[in-house]
């Protein structure tokens, strides 16, 4: 099985950077990706990396360390809209169709 | 919006009656995932369609629980005897073939509350 563990909450100022940890455990693994989802609405891809390495995408990156077992997803100059919460996902090879997602990283953006 | 739709937006039942929610995904995605959520946590695996074919379904759907895919295109997610533990957001997603599993793009989902 997978087991996926990411911070609860996280508060920052617009313009701020922040950084939501992602530690796994699993039994094989392809990637590591990232999903946002603002409060009432549907879960939104923002990054896959399954190669070591950071992946930049406009003010987002992702980050991820296989020997580490270990990413991150970076929110640089941080505005009001990203308030929302986060969720790290990994798939591995016990079942090659199902993501399994952390209990999300809520980030609270203050003016 | 993904342009995958679910409906209905907001269910409420009773304990023990039959529910039933529908998704259709972006059209030419032929992969379709469902998948539960509840408050706190993330997206909770339900079952995997490929086309037609249901080609996976998580150990922790019960026998009350059913998906169908009939003709590829829409699916739908039944729950009988519907228990109060069953209340949750019921969300839908959808891919191409081409690709990878993480890409997936999800509807807005049916928030179901079990009295």
């Amino acid at each position: 099985g997978q087991s996926l563990e990411q911070p609860s909450e996280v508060t920052a100022v617009e313009g701020a950077i922040v950084q939501i940890n992602c530690t796994y455990q699993t039994s094989g693994f392809y990637g590591l990706s990232w999903y946002q989802q603002h409060d009432g609405g549907a879960p939104t891809f923002l990054s896959y990396n399954a190669l070591d390495g950071l992946e930049e995408t406009g003010r987002f990156s992702s980050f991820l360390s296989r020997s580490d077992s270990y990413g991150y997803l970076l929110l640089q100059e941080l505005q009001m809209k990203d308030s929302a919460s986060y969720f790290c996902a990994v798939r591995d090879h016990s079942n090659d169709y199902k993501l399994s997602f952390g209990a999300g990283t809520t980030v609270t953006v203050r003016a | 919006d993904t342009g995958v739709s679910q409906d209905p937006r907001h269910k409420i039942t009773k304990r023990g009656q039959n529910v039933t929610f529908r998704c259709d995904p972006i059209s030419e995605h032929n992969r379709l995932y469902w998948y539960r959520q509840t408050l706190g946590q993330g997206p909770e695996f339900l079952t995997y369609f490929q086309n037609e074919a249901q080609l996976e379904k998580s150990r922790l759907l019960s026998d009350r629980f059913s998906a169908e895919r009939p003709k590829g295109s829409f699916s739908t997610l039944e729950i009988q005897r519907t228990e109060q533990g069953d209340s949750a957001m019921y969300l839908c997603a959808s891919r191409p073939g081409t690709g990878t599993q993480e890409t997936q793009y999800f509807g807005p989902g049916t928030r179901l509350l079990v009295l």
